[in-house]
């Protein structure tokens, strides 16, 4: 099984709500990602998580807030996003060994209106 | 930080080779991959290799890496329509998240 899974594969979500996106994978994965895809653009690091602890924040603002409940599970926590906000939010796992390949899930699409 | 950098567009006619470009930043990096990205799709890991390497050929796809000018090449022999996407090359930050190019979208055309 080399599958990550995303939920929910849309979301639309007005400015003062709050949701979440999560993410699983059962491959024994260590390090989990958050990844930002605007459109026509490369995917963007936001979030590491290795052994269930985060390790790099890439100066996310504080209404993207990231939870590792265990090590299968990552979710992504939204409140109070902004239109410019709405994009592809991609989920990777890895071994969590160093430079080691990343498998992604199918990206949950978020639009905030 | 810095860009890794690819050549936007790519069109070739089905049965023809392709060949894909890109410069990459950090000559640390241990690892250098291509991932394909299908339109409204995630991304899906082609390849990669590892920078002890010169050459790596995986079925209809061969990765050339020239370390000393920090340049990596996807060759796809006998592109057939559904290799139509974007091509994502992407070197190790921190040491394992990734920094990507900008893509190479690849148009195959019948």
């Amino acid at each position: 099984d080399t599958e990550v899974t995303q939920t929910p594969k849309h979301l639309v979500m007005g400015m003062t709500n709050k949701k979440s996106l999560k993410c699983e994978q059962h491959m024994g994965h260590r390090a989990m990602y958050w990844y930002k895809q605007k459109a026509k653009k490369p995917p963007e690091l936001m979030f590491v998580y290795s052994y269930e602890k985060l390790s790099i924040n890439e100066s996310v603002p504080s209404r993207f807030s990231p939870e590792c409940p265990n090590s299968s599970l990552l979710n992504l926590h939204l409140h109070a996003l902004q239109p410019e906000d709405s994009a592809l939010y991609l989920c990777a796992s890895s071994q969590g060994a160093v430079n080691t390949e990343a498998f992604f899930g199918q990206g949950t699409r978020l639009t905030v209106v | 930080g810095e860009d890794v950098e690819q050549s936007l567009f790519l069109s070739v006619r089905e049965g023809d080779s392709s060949v894909i470009n890109c410069t990459y930043t950090d000559s640390s990096s241990t690892y250098l991959y291509w991932y394909k990205q299908e339109p409204g799709a995630g991304l899906q890991l082609l390849t990669y290799i590892f920078s002890n390497m010169d050459m790596k050929q995986d079925q209809r796809l061969t990765v050339l890496l020239n370390k000393k000018d920090k340049h990596l090449s996807l060759r796809i022999a006998d592109t057939q329509t559904g290799d139509s996407a974007i091509y994502f090359c992407a070197e190790t930050i921190s040491g394992y998240a990734l920094n990507f190019g900008k893509g190479t979208s690849l148009l195959v055309t019948p």
